[in-house]
């Protein structure tokens, strides 16, 4: 199930399952999308990105869907491994600018 | 190809202390962003260096400055430190300035853990 941590939503997944992971950005002049992935005392590791001019791409395993209409993106992990355990990270962009960070999702994973 | 590298990798300092905190960026990359993330919080915006310019910076107050080499590495000064400075410290490289058509993929190091007691 989904549930709101102290500091970050948590989405709480079984092996195997396929985990859906969401994101609503801010501005709707961006134009670049990037979902990132962070392990415990690591950096961001960069995922997947996507376009404003696509609606889908897909990536090993992960999938990422962009809904400009409703300023909604989601990055789907299918057969997700214990692996996958981290938080994760959408990150918006419009042309020559600053890339803007969401508040992130923790991923929990149970064998 | 090496990744972006910061350095040091962990850092204790005292309130009202200054420090500098040092990016590489991968190869050929001109772009550096620095964030801020407190424990178990997200990544705030601070500065964004391109081409040895200030391009942009976030909603910090003057104290957190930096630069951008010819060679395009970064630092991160921070004068006065305060207890609520205490955070993990990212930099990340960027491929392109994103004008249009290419790809912006920004690459972060493993960042710098300051602590400031």
């Amino acid at each position: 199930g989904e549930s709101v941590g102290l500091h970050l939503p948590t989405l709480s997944v079984q092996e195997g399952d396929n985990s859906i992971i969401n994101c609503a950005y801010s501005n709707s002049a961006s134009d670049y999308f990037i979902w990132y992935k962070q392990e415990s005392g690591k950096g961001p590791q960069f995922i997947i990105d996507i376009r404003s001019n696509m609606d889908k791409r897909q990536g090993q395993r992960v999938t990422v869907l962009l809904n400009k209409t409703v300023k909604h993106l989601s990055l789907q992990i299918a057969a997700t491994q214990p692996g996958d355990s981290a938080v994760y990270f959408c990150a918006e962009k419009e042309g020559y600018s600053t890339l803007t960070f969401g508040k992130g999702t923790m991923l929990l994973v149970s064998p | 190809e090496a990744g972006v590298t910061q350095s040091p990798t962990h850092l204790i300092k005292t309130r009202g202390q200054q420090v500098t905190l040092r990016c590489s960026p991968i190869s050929g990359h001109t772009s550096v962003y620095w964030y801020q993330q407190a424990l178990g919080l997200g990544l705030q915006f601070l500065l964004w260096y391109d081409e040895g310019e200030e391009r942009n910076r976030g909603n910090f107050p003057p104290r957190f400055s930096g630069r951008q080499f010819p060679n395009y590495s970064s630092e991160l000064n921070v004068n006065a430190l305060e207890l609520e400075d205490s955070a993990l410290y990212l930099c990340a490289s960027v491929r392109d300035r994103g004008t249009g058509g290419g790809n912006t993929e920004a690459f972060f190091g493993q960042g710098t853990r300051l602590t400031v007691v």
